[in-house]
């Protein structure tokens, strides 16, 4: 079974505060996927990675960065965390090219993330 | 603007019926359509899917239809369980790496 572990389950953070986000797969995928969610909007894309130190911005990138330095690892990185950055991350990870047509990504618990 | 939306937020349903769950899109170069499920406190799970060169796909309780001249997705869960209540997401994906969610629907299937 692929499995994907974040860091924290739950994190309190103050305004301003810079905050990082750990996610590890064990399947040896080539991609990964930082979201958010939000009631009644979703799953957001942030940030995604298709190789060690490559990153693409997704549709809500502003105020994140991300850091892929080993293929297992991804991190999410609020700069700045500000109250309206309060919200569930969930990291995915999926296989590249050579995997299913379906594209299906593998998810983490989420990380609830409160900024005060 | 967004591609895939689910325009009920919640749905109700008795123990034993069956629960129809929808999903507009507005892309008609998306080549496969999956649905997640998602309960409290962790993180999606893949539950089905269908390629768009299909109408229909069945796995045990779970069948999506997928009606490309509508662009309309919907999923049936026959009969509904109690364990079935969660929130339920579909996503559409165009040939690369990437999936696009709608805003899910949270399910209650009551005993």
């Amino acid at each position: 079974d692929v499995k994907v572990t974040q860091s924290s389950r739950y994190l309190v953070k103050r305004t301003g505060e810079k905050v990082f986000l750990e996610c590890v797969q064990d399947m040896d995928h080539e991609n990964m996927f930082w979201y958010r969610q939000d009631p009644g909007l979703g799953l957001r894309l942030i940030y995604f990675s298709y190789d060690v130190k490559m990153k693409e911005k997704g549709d809500i990138p502003e105020g994140y960065s991300v850091s892929r330095e080993k293929k297992e690892r991804f991190s999410l990185i609020l700069e700045s965390a500000s109250t309206n950055q309060t919200s569930m991350y969930l990291c995915a990870s999926s296989l590249g090219i050579a995997g299913p047509p379906r594209g299906e990504q593998f998810f983490g618990p989420g990380t609830r993330l409160t900024v005060l | 603007d967004q591609q895939v939306k689910q325009n009920s937020p919640s749905l109700s349903v008795q123990e034993g019926r069956i629960s129809i769950l929808n999903c507009d899109y507005t892309n008609s170069m998306f080549d496969y359509f999956l649905w997640y499920k998602k309960y409290p406190a962790e993180g999606p799970t893949f539950l089905i899917s269908i390629s768009s060169i299909k109408d229909k796909n069945e796995d045990g309780r779970f069948t999506v239809f997928l009606n490309k001249s509508a662009k309309h997705l919907s999923l049936h869960i026959v009969p509904s369980q109690p364990g079935d209540s969660a929130v339920y997401f579909c996503a559409t994906n165009n040939a690369g790496n990437m999936l696009t969610f709608g805003g899910g629907t949270r399910l209650m299937v009551k005993p």
